[in-house]
């Protein structure tokens, strides 16, 4: 296992089209935490999944995103009906229980709504 | 609300200089973690900081931590320009769910 992917790398879309990117945590790692971060910001947290259980969503995650984890392993977040302040740097990043160690990103997926 | 702020926010230096950044934090944690990030890329773990005192070296770069004070420092010694990059500080605030609150982060330019 060579650490977190995420599909796609970047992603184009037309304000209000659906969109969906997925994340493959390191195998062994059974938490995994979704961020957004825009240009010249820091990361800000979304949710968290400990197995397949979602137990923690931001305000920021508004109703028109919602995120999956089906079987405790990867994990898909979609957001509906994209608005241009959507925009942005999604990462993906998983850890083992009890991650005091911090966490490990993947490469994100950069979400263009024009 | 947990408030991380890290300045400076942008830094220029010679190559061969010595510099400090710094992140100050609101609300009581000893968990602080540095990142570094590449133009484009993803953020790569550099220092896992878990106690009052704590201090971890690699490298050019050394991190260290004072709960008391809330703040940690990320000290480059002699920088090279391989270290130009946006390094962020991240604080956990919330027990048990590892959910870090980062800085704006502070972008380094090193000069040659």
């Amino acid at each position: 296992d060579t650490g977190v992917s995420q599909d796609p790398r970047h992603k184009i879309t037309k304000r209000g089209q659906n969109v969906t990117f997925r994340c493959d945590p390191i195998s062994e790692h059974n938490r995994l935490y979704w961020y957004r971060q825009t240009l010249g910001q820091g990361p800000e947290f979304l949710t968290y999944f400990q197995n397949e259980a979602q137990l923690e969503k931001s305000r920021l995650l508004s109703d028109r995103f919602s995120a999956e984890r089906p079987k405790g392993s990867f994990s898909t977040l979609e957001i509906q009906r994209t608005e241009q302040g959507d925009s942005a740097m999604y990462l993906c990043a998983s850890s083992p229980s009890g991650g005091v160690y911090g966490y490990t990103f993947g490469s994100g997926t950069r979400l263009t709504v024009v | 609300e947990l408030k991380v702020e890290q300045n400076p926010l942008f830094l220029s230096m010679q190559e061969g200089k010595n510099y400090t950044i710094y992140c100050n934090y609101s609300t009581t944690s000893d968990r602080l973690y540095w990142y570094r990030q590449d133009p484009g890329k993803s953020l790569e773990s550099l220092f896992v900081l878990l106690s009052n005192g704590a201090v971890k070296q690699e490298g050019r770069l050394m991190a260290s931590l004072d709960t008391k004070a809330r703040l940690s420092t990320l000290h480059i010694t002699a920088a090279v320009h391989d270290l130009s990059a946006t390094y962020f500080c991240a604080v956990d605030v919330t027990s048990g769910t590892y959910k870090y609150i980062f800085g704006t982060g502070t972008r380094l330019k090193v000069l040659a």
